[in-house]
């Protein structure tokens, strides 16, 4: 079943602009991640946040999460035409084992030049 | 962190016919995920596939309509049986890699298999 519900569903900006991009969920997490998936293509794995922390950055990516308010946010700064792709939150329930990954119904981000 | 080869990129296919998608990992791993997104749709896992034993299956999914394979540590092949335009898909096979500290995995995924039944 979905957990992560992103908002918006699709998002347009200028190139330069900073995205925001947001994620819900609604059970307790052992981290949640963030992929980006271009044009029906595989998936790939931007960052991972614990349970923990609260803000995480990687480049021009930052991420944070609210673990009372059960919500993340991520924010590409300067955005390039190249960042154009779907992006998708996934929160992994642990428990210690693999495949745990719920996905979220994403985000469509359009960066026009 | 590991590489998937995963092919074919895309087929179109007959409804009543199979399709076996193969992912090849550059490394030894215990599981092997597949999943299915369908158009416009979020990821949806399949079956976890472990070497040596028969895979999990995930509410929805039976083995009869998708056997899987998973001969040896670096692969897996995940068949779609008797095809019907539902079927219609993307198919992605994916393995986890440790993230860090304590119990965090990440995942690394094939490319993925567009998949159209006519």
């Amino acid at each position: 079943s979905q957990q992560g519900e992103e908002d918006p569903q699709a998002l347009s900006i200028q190139e330069g602009e900073n995205a925001t991009m947001n994620c819900s969920y609604k059970t307790s997490i052992n981290n949640l991640q963030w992929y980006r998936q271009n044009s029906g293509r595989g998936l790939v794995h931007l960052i991972l946040i614990r349970s923990n922390e609260r803000e995480k950055h990687s480049g021009r990516l930052r991420v944070t999460l609210d673990t009372s308010k059960k919500s993340s946010s991520l924010l590409i700064t300067a955005s390039r035409a190249a960042d154009t792709a779907s992006y998708f939150c996934a929160t992994d329930r642990g428990g210690g084992s693999q495949g745990n990954l719920i996905f979220g119904k994403g985000t469509k981000l359009s960066v026009k030049p | 962190s590991a590489v998937i080869s995963q092919k074919p990129s895309r087929d179109i296919c007959q409804r009543g016919t199979s399709l076996t998608i193969q992912c090849q990992v550059d490394s030894q791993v215990t599981m092997m995920f597949w999943y299915r997104q369908q158009p416009g749709q979020s990821l949806t896992l399949i079956a976890t596939a472990n070497q040596g034993s028969e895979a999990t299956y995930e509410s929805g999914f039976v083995i009869d309509k998708f056997p899987i394979s998973r001969p040896n540590l670096t692969f897996s092949t995940l068949t779609v049986s008797n095809m019907s335009p539902e079927d219609s898909s993307i198919y992605l096979c994916s393995v986890a890699v440790r993230a860090g500290v304590g119990i965090n995995y990440g995942y690394t995924f094939g490319s993925g298999t567009r998949l159209t039944v006519v």
